[in-house]
């Protein structure tokens, strides 16, 4: 079945810790993104990469890091520099990058702060 | 900037009432527009899309149409089911130079009773 995981569902950040949430998929997409969704709000954009070895800025990029060394992986690290990490972490991809295919989303990371 | 801006919710139904979401959109140019849903502690998936003025999206009885003149994309559903209780995201994607983001409305979140 093709598709896109998350790993893990949830995970827990001690503070001064970074952490990386995983985000693979096996459509052959080109696009992928990570958003952050906070309780009652709509989705904002971290981080975006239209192909490997390149990657974007969203809107909000602060205390976030990426990487796109193979296709099918975008892994997101949380950093220390993140003060309010504590969201709903979804991943997305799709085929092309002219904003008219459909994104694919992930099931979601839930990072919670001990 | 383009941005998106939906009714407000919670929106509590009975179910095999109507259903309308209002969503309109600023934006340059001729984006293409979505409707997703979120199902609760899921990811998002695509519910219908519209990429050009006057096209009609239709998807498990949910229906959107493109209207360029009033900027709107609202979603109707003639019969609403318990099981459509989740959370609607509308959503406008960007062209290629910006690297084929969606821009989110806030969600509007429907329960249905029975």
């Amino acid at each position: 079945d093709g598709g896109i995981t998350q790993s893990p569902k949830y995970l827990f950040r001690k503070e001064g810790q970074n952490v990386t949430l995983s985000c693979e998929q096996n459509l052959n997409h080109d696009a992928m993104y990570w958003y952050r969704q906070d309780p009652g709000q709509g989705l904002r954009l971290i981080y975006y990469s239209q192909i490997v070895n390149d990657f974007q800025k969203g809107d909000i990029a602060e205390g976030y890091s990426v990487s796109r060394e193979k296709k099918e992986s975008f892994p997101l690290t949380v950093t220390s520099a993140q003060k309010n990490p504590t969201a709903f972490y979804l991943c997305a991809s799709s085929f092309g990058r002219q904003g008219r295919e459909t994104q694919y989303f992930g099931p979601g990371t839930r990072l919670l702060v001990l | 900037g383009n941005s998106v801006t939906q009714m407000e919710g919670p929106v509590t139904l009975s179910e095999e009432a109507f259903l309308t979401i209002n969503c309109t959109y600023t934006a340059t140019g001729y984006p293409s527009l979505f409707w997703y849903v979120q199902y609760p502690g899921e990811g998002l998936q695509l519910l219908l899309k519209a990429t050009k003025a006057d096209d009609k999206g239709s998807n498990k009885g949910f229906e959107a149409t493109y209207r360029k003149e009033t900027t709107s994309f609202h979603l109707e559903k003639g019969s609403v089911q318990v099981s459509d209780s989740a959370v609607y995201f509308c959503a406008l994607g960007q062209g290629y130079n910006q690297g084929g983001k969606l821009i989110f409305g806030q969600g509007t979140e429907l329960s249905v009773k029975p």
